[in-house]
């Protein structure tokens, strides 16, 4: 059972444009919410976190919407650049159990010139 | 530098053998886990650790095991039984408490032929 669905499964994005990749969950219990980004060969790297009690979370240029009663969260890449380029995940867990982290089937997002 | 490492990179074994893939931690985390990738895929968990001597299945542990002896370190240990060994293997670590974030490692990418 896939809980955290993500898309799109791909993205291109013209530099300074405006990233936006979606995710959709189903366990209610899930309060936190984790946005990674990962480059071919390594390991995923922590870029942005929201928990349910607010409805966006900027930091920087990547923002975290979060609508709590269609159980949806997206990020928002502002002014995307070519570094930029990378898959990204979104996952989901709760508290207690372990805190594991169910994630998304990630998005390979490309900036170009 | 304070972070997680995970040795070899790059790992090449004969179908039929055991391998055991290490993961190591400085950051005094309490939680350690341990996460497959396959192409296309989100990350999916095997197993993972809230405490020294203690460990608790994921989702995939079928053909795979741990230990926990010491609190910086989580090796992983794939076995024969594993049906579709070839992936890459990220480790991750979370601090006690009421922390939410989890860090990963660099990865090993495992080759079986």
């Amino acid at each position: 059972q896939q809980q955290v669905k993500q898309s799109p499964q791909s993205l291109i994005v013209q530099k300074g444009g405006i990233s936006i990749i979606n995710c959709a969950y189903e366990n209610t219990a899930f309060d936190y919410f984790p946005w990674y980004q990962q480059f071919p060969g390594k390991g995923p790297a922590l870029l942005i976190a929201i928990r349910p009690d607010v409805s966006e979370k900027k930091e920087g240029r990547f923002t975290i919407s979060f609508n709590k009663s269609a159980k949806q969260f997206s990020l928002h890449i502002m002014d995307s650049q070519p570094g930029d380029s990378a898959t990204y995940f979104c996952a989901a867990s709760f508290t207690g159990g372990g805190n594991k982290l169910t994630f998304g089937t990630g998005t390979q997002l490309k900036v170009e010139l | 530098d304070g972070g997680i490492t995970q040795s070899p990179k790059y790992l090449f074994r004969k179908e039929g053998q055991n391998v055991t893939l290490s993961c190591e931690q400085n950051l005094n985390h309490d939680a350690m886990y341990w996460y497959r990738q396959d192409p296309g895929q989100g990350l999916r968990l095997i197993y993972y650790s809230q405490i020294v001597n203690d460990f608790q299945k994921g989702d995939i542990a079928e053909g795979y095991s741990v230990s926990r002896e010491k609190k910086e370190s989580f090796p992983l240990t794939v076995t024969s039984a594993q049906k579709n060994p070839t992936a890459f293997y990220l480790c991750a670590s979370r601090a006690a408490g009421g922390s939410y974030e989890q860090y990963f490692g660099p990865g090993t990418r495992l080759t079986v032929t």
